[in-house]
């Protein structure tokens, strides 16, 4: 069975203080991963696709990575409105059906 | 203006009513989803649909059915609701050329 794992479930930072989000997973062919961002009350909002071993996306203070078991959201100098909940979805087939993980919640503070 | 809107945003019902969340997108979009939210167990697939004559369960339907009246709007719906079914419910879209998925701002239904 496919299995998304997000860690940690929660995470603390000061601003300016990096880190990195992991997400793992063990499923039968890998067809892309996908990063999400949710504010409390909001729907998830798109970031970043990953499609292959080694593969990089950039987005201001974020950088996603993908092995072929995990992939990491490093977060550089992290500012208070970065603050949300990060998910990662593995995409399995060619449907477009995406099997998200439990996310791992951020809070930046001054 | 929103691309994914989804009505109502909130709703509380009691058990055993029947009740019915919209969702509407402008975004030209082929495929539509719905999800369940629950703490601790991220987003969950109820139902998908490719176009208005294609309609797949998902990994939880039970309880759940879905009604695609346009390219544009799919609905979901609980014949009667059960407590359990108190989530945050999401919409989602994407394009057949592409499966990045664009959510709708959620509706929060509480069952009692």
């Amino acid at each position: 069975e496919d299995q998304v794992t997000q860690s940690p479930e929660a995470l603390r930072l000061q601003e300016g203080e990096s880190s990195s989000l992991n997400c793992s997973y063990t499923v039968s062919g890998l067809r892309g991963l996908f990063w999400y961002r949710q504010d409390p009350g909001k729907g998830p909002e798109f970031l970043f696709t990953l499609y292959s071993a080694g593969e990089e996306k950039e987005k201001e203070r974020l950088k996603a990575t993908l092995t072929k078991k995990e992939s990491f959201l490093h977060i550089t100098a992290p500012k208070p409105e970065d603050s949300a909940t990060y998910l990662c979805a593995v995409l399995t087939d060619s449907w477009g059906k995406l099997q998200f993980g439990a996310g791992t919640q951020v809070v930046v503070t001054p | 203006d929103a691309d994914v809107t989804q009505t109502p945003r909130n709703r509380i019902t009691k058990t055993g009513k029947r009740i019915m969340l919209e969702c509407s997108q402008t975004k030209g979009h082929d495929r539509m989803y719905w999800y369940r939210q629950d703490p601790g167990l991220g987003l969950r697939l109820i139902y998908y649909s490719f176009d208005v004559k294609d309609i797949n369960k998902g990994e939880i339907s039970d309880g759940y059915s879905v009604s695609r009246q346009a390219q544009a709007k799919f609905s979901l719906s609980l014949e009667s609701a059960i407590p359990n079914q108190t989530a945050l419910y999401f919409c989602a879209t994407s394009a057949g050329s592409s499966y990045e998925q664009y959510f709708g701002p959620g509706t929060r239904l509480t069952v009692t």
